[in-house]
């Protein structure tokens, strides 16, 4: 079945400092998403990405959709201690089973104050 | 708005056991996803519904697992017996439609078979 990648695994990196993590697949995908979770709690969406090559933000967060449709990349500015979880990205397709994500592993973030 | 609803939100049983656990979605959210979570991995989808109707199941280990969404409401799922590879964060979804892009997730149901 299709397989995210997805680095750095982790990272540790000091307040104020700008982070940056990147999804690779050996297939495309129509939508890839970015999603934060905190310990104990569910996945929660940051940043949607519908068309190959689009630049979104909110807030601090930027996001890629790569011109390929098989990578994106998160990037954080400025990184605040509540900015630390794991981050995960998800592919998404339509047409079989619409909807459903495929998710990568994670990059764990650590910040220190 | 309420959110994504789950119970237990712990539950350790031994191996061959039995357990379920419960998701309550969003209200009108006609479409409900149940993943399961290995530490250290991204969630994988086991099944999802469409109202009370399955729309897939191609990734849940049908001689074990069972779930049902009988009206097109709250969920179950279900493990008889567990096995020690079960352990896992199961984590429920829902979203407004079949397609929908943002899918919101309950805090997850954390089983530990021993």
């Amino acid at each position: 079945g299709q397989q995210l990648n997805q680095s750095p695994q982790s990272m540790f990196i000091q307040e104020g400092e700008d982070v940056s993590m990147n999804c690779t697949s050996s297939s495309i995908f129509n939508t890839w998403l970015w999603y934060k979770q905190d310990p104990g709690e569910g996945p929660v969406l940051l940043i949607a990405l519908y068309k190959a090559g689009e630049l979104t933000s909110n807030g601090r967060l930027t996001a890629q959709f790569g011109i390929t449709r098989k990578d994106s990349f998160l990037n954080i500015s400025a990184s605040i201690p509540s900015d630390v979880g794991i981050y995960f990205c998800a592919g998404q397709n339509y047409g079989g089973s619409q909807g459903n994500l495929i998710f990568g592993k994670g990059t764990k973030l650590s910040v220190k104050p | 708005e309420a959110g994504v609803a789950q119970s237990p939100r712990y539950k350790i049983i031994e191996k061959r056991q039995s357990v379920a656990f419960w998701c309550n979605p969003i209200s009108g959210h006609a479409t409900l996803y149940w993943y399961q979570q290995i530490l250290g991995q991204g969630p994988k989808l086991l099944i999802q519904f469409q109202n009370n109707g399955v729309v897939d199941d191609s990734q849940l280990p049908k001689d074990r697992f069972s779930a049902e969404r009988l009206k097109g409401v709250d969920s179950t799922l279900k493990i008889q017996p567990a096995k020690l590879e079960d352990s896992a964060v199961y984590l429920c979804a829902s979203s407004p439609g079949q397609g929908a892009l943002e899918q919101f997730f309950g805090p997850g149901t954390r089983l530990t078979v021993l």
